[in-house]
């Protein structure tokens, strides 16, 4: 089955910039999505088919892909961005596929 | 406002049956391309979908699980309901519904719901 491989944690200084890996195999063919999850809280999705931003989405979130990495990429990160991230894919053998999920810590 | 709530038992017995249920607004799944999906989080383990329902009744389950997971709908009391047979330690975790959009992505999560799996 397809895997989607995301650092445990990454950290980073309020108003730095935060990018999230999420390697797959030649994951640029396929569409990569990205949900934000806190704690207690419904999972929202932050980035859809690579780098759209669904409405009310602040315009730091952005996304890429290519080769074998997506990359959510968080600018100006402020202390509510401190949440769970996990990339998506839908996978060709009818499964959809999460990422193992990154934990961003706001230092 | 598309909102979705999950509910169930929070405890259930090793062997037995879980039923969750999806209660949602701000949509209908008697509308053409409306799908409805439940994915879970287990300890340890990254976010797995389940399965999915659409708004023409066809179903799709996750492969691994096939064998154990049912999931229907009533649109007219706007639920999804999901069961999972034999339960199991491993199944111990938070379940989620969401809405599913036909690009391949969730749009909308539920809060989800804590399933403890004991003896």
């Amino acid at each position: 089955s397809y895997v989607l491989t995301q650092p445990p944690s990454v950290s980073v200084a309020p108003g730095q910039t935060a990018m999230i890996p999420c390697g797959g195999d030649n994951i640029v063919s396929k569409s990569v999505h990205w949900y934000q999850r806190k704690p207690g809280q419904a999972p929202v999705l932050v980035v859809y088919d690579d780098s759209g931003r669904p409405s009310g989405i602040p315009e730091r979130f952005s996304g890429s892909n290519s080769g074998n990495t997506a990359t959510l990429t968080i600018s100006r990160v402020e202390t509510g961005d401190e949440a769970d991230y996990y990339c998506q894919v839908w996978e060709s053998s009818r499964d959809y596929v999460f990422g193992t999920g990154t934990k961003v810590t706001v230092l | 406002q598309v909102t979705l709530k999950e509910s169930g038992p929070a405890l259930v017995r090793l062997t037995e049956t879980l039923t969750l249920t999806c209660t949602f607004s701000g949509f209908s799944l008697n509308t053409p391309a409306m799908r409805v999906s439940w994915i879970r989080q287990t300890p340890g383990e990254a976010l797995q979908w389940l399965a999915r329902i659409d708004w023409d009744g066809q179903q799709l389950y996750s492969t691994p699980l096939q064998t154990r997971l049912t999931i229907s709908k009533d649109a007219s009391r706007n639920q999804v309901v999901l069961t999972m047979t034999n339960m199991d330690a491993v199944d111990t975790g938070t379940y989620y519904c969401a809405r599913f959009d036909s690009s391949g992505y969730f749009d909308f999560w539920g809060q989800g719901t804590h399933v403890t799996v004991a003896s």
